[in-house]
């Protein structure tokens, strides 16, 4: 079974460009979560699909920010413009639709490291 | 808002010793996760420690819960090379299911 994939595994931008990011979840996962990990900083939720609809995006930092899963099926998340503090490993993970107490269906990706210089 | 924090911040061992990682938290937790992250590598789940249990073990780790003092901690014993990893710990926010994570403690198992 292929895992969660992300592209690219790098991106290096400057300030001001615009970046996507993909993620194509484990397929059938109906959930699906981006993260994003700043050097040396927590690692901080940002939203989280359910099919196509945005459950919960509380954490997406500001407008520069938009997440789409267009069909259902991968994510893209676009920076526009990117900023120095966007720089930091950006990570998707997908679950299945289930039991929501099940934690063990959590599969992340190997993230894309973006910097933004 | 922040749940888990791990610390140390980092840790650097020789291989064969034991590595322990704390983890506070600030609200009532139902269960509680550490994750290992690889260096370019996505997170992996390695264990889940649920409110009413107070230790736990699986193969070399060892977990233990403290709810009155909403702390756990990570212990890997004879470590090997191959556990340089960053351990992340993480409770779910709010009522729902979503982990959230701490910094981590970045470990450095020297051969």
């Amino acid at each position: 079974e292929a895992g969660v994939t992300q592209f690219p595994s790098h991106s290096v931008i400057e300030k001001g460009q615009t970046v996507t990011l993909r993620c194509d979840p484990i397929s059938g996962h109906d959930n699906l979560y981006w993260y994003r990990r700043v050097m040396g900083k927590e690692i901080k939720f940002l939203l989280h699909f359910v099919k196509e609809s945005k459950q919960d995006e509380s954490g997406m930092p500001n407008n520069r920010f938009l997440a789409e899963r267009t069909g259902g099926t991968y994510s893209t998340l676009k920076v526009q413009p990117a900023e120095l503090e966007d720089s930091g490993v950006y990570f998707c993970a997908s679950s299945p639709l289930g039991d929501p107490k099940d934690p063990y269906g959590y599969t992340f990706g190997s993230g894309t490291r973006l910097t933004v210089v | 808002s922040q749940q888990g924090e791990e610390d140390p911040q980092a840790l650097s061992i020789q291989e064969g010793e034991n590595a322990t990682m704390n983890c506070s938290y600030k609200t009532s937790i139902n269960n509680l996760q550490w994750y290992r992250q690889n260096s370019g590598r996505g997170l992996v789940h390695l264990i889940l420690i649920r409110s009413n249990e107070r230790e736990k073990h699986s193969g070399r780790l060892r977990v233990t819960l403290d709810t009155s003092k909403k702390s756990s901690s990570l212990l890997i014993t004879a470590s090997r090379a191959a556990d340089t990893a960053s351990y992340f710990c993480a409770t779910y926010r709010g009522g729902s299911y979503i982990p959230t994570f701490g910094r981590g403690t970045s470990l450095i198992v020297h051969p």
